[in-house]
């Protein structure tokens, strides 16, 4: 039973424009979530995150939002630049859980 | 910055064969973590490990047991490896909660072939 699941597997955006990432979340117990990228032959490095009691976040190009009615988030990257091009995980924890569920990821593709 | 390693970045094994892959993190974090990536599936956690000598299964322990007889150092073992165990093993070490001051900080991950 996948709690996060990310419905597109991959995704093509122009350099320069808005890119948008979605996830979505089935256990309504998460009160937290994350978002990672990861490069391959890398490992997933954090990129941002989100409490549930918030519905945005920002950190320079990235903004994270979050809509809990529909247990949605997603990530937009603006501008997008060709060193985005990488594989994008949401994640997200139950209250008091020591670990994170994982989305299936998307594959994100900066052209120039 | 915290490192997470992971001893080996490529292994073939053979069916059958006992498969030891190693972590090790240099920060004094209390959490552990074995997670596998696979095309479509994303990021499954296999074990994890709160303390010394304690050990949770994650979603899919089949298959899979771990060793965590000091602190840094946690190790998965493939009691007897097998084709569908072929996949990407990400190693992950945390302080805590909250997850928003202590992350997972993630290894290089160990790419197994198993034929």
């Amino acid at each position: 039973d996948q709690q996060v699941k990310q419905n597109s597997p991959s995704l093509s955006v122009q350099e320069g424009r808005i890119s948008i990432l979605n996830c979505d979340y089935t256990n309504s117990m998460f009160d937290y979530f994350l978002w990672y990228k990861k490069y391959p032959a890398e490992g997933p490095t954090f990129l941002i995150s989100i409490s549930s009691i918030k519905d945005k976040n920002e950190d320079g190009r990235f903004t994270v939002f979050l809509n809990k009615s529909a247990k949605h988030l997603s990530l937009h990257i603006v501008p997008s630049q060709p060193g985005d091009s990488a594989v994008y995980f949401c994640a997200a924890s139950a209250q008091g859980a020591q670990k994170l569920v994982f989305g299936q990821g998307t594959r994100l593709t900066i052209n120039p | 910055d915290v490192k997470v390693t992971q001893s080996s970045r490529y292994l073939v094994k053979r069916t059958g064969e006992k498969v030891f892959l190693e972590c090790v993190q240099d920060m004094d974090h209390e959490n552990m973590f074995w997670y596998r990536q696979d095309p479509g599936l994303g990021l499954r956690l296999i074990y994890f490990s709160y303390d010394v000598k304690m050990k949770e299964k994650g979603d899919i322990p089949e298959g899979y047991s771990v060793s965590r007889e000091k602190k840094e150092r946690f190790s998965l073992i493939l009691e007897s490896a097998s084709t569908n165990q072929t996949s990407m093993y990400l190693c992950a070490s945390s302080l805590g909660l909250p997850f928003e001051v202590y992350g997972y900080t993630f290894g290089s991950g160990t790419r197994l072939t198993v034929v």
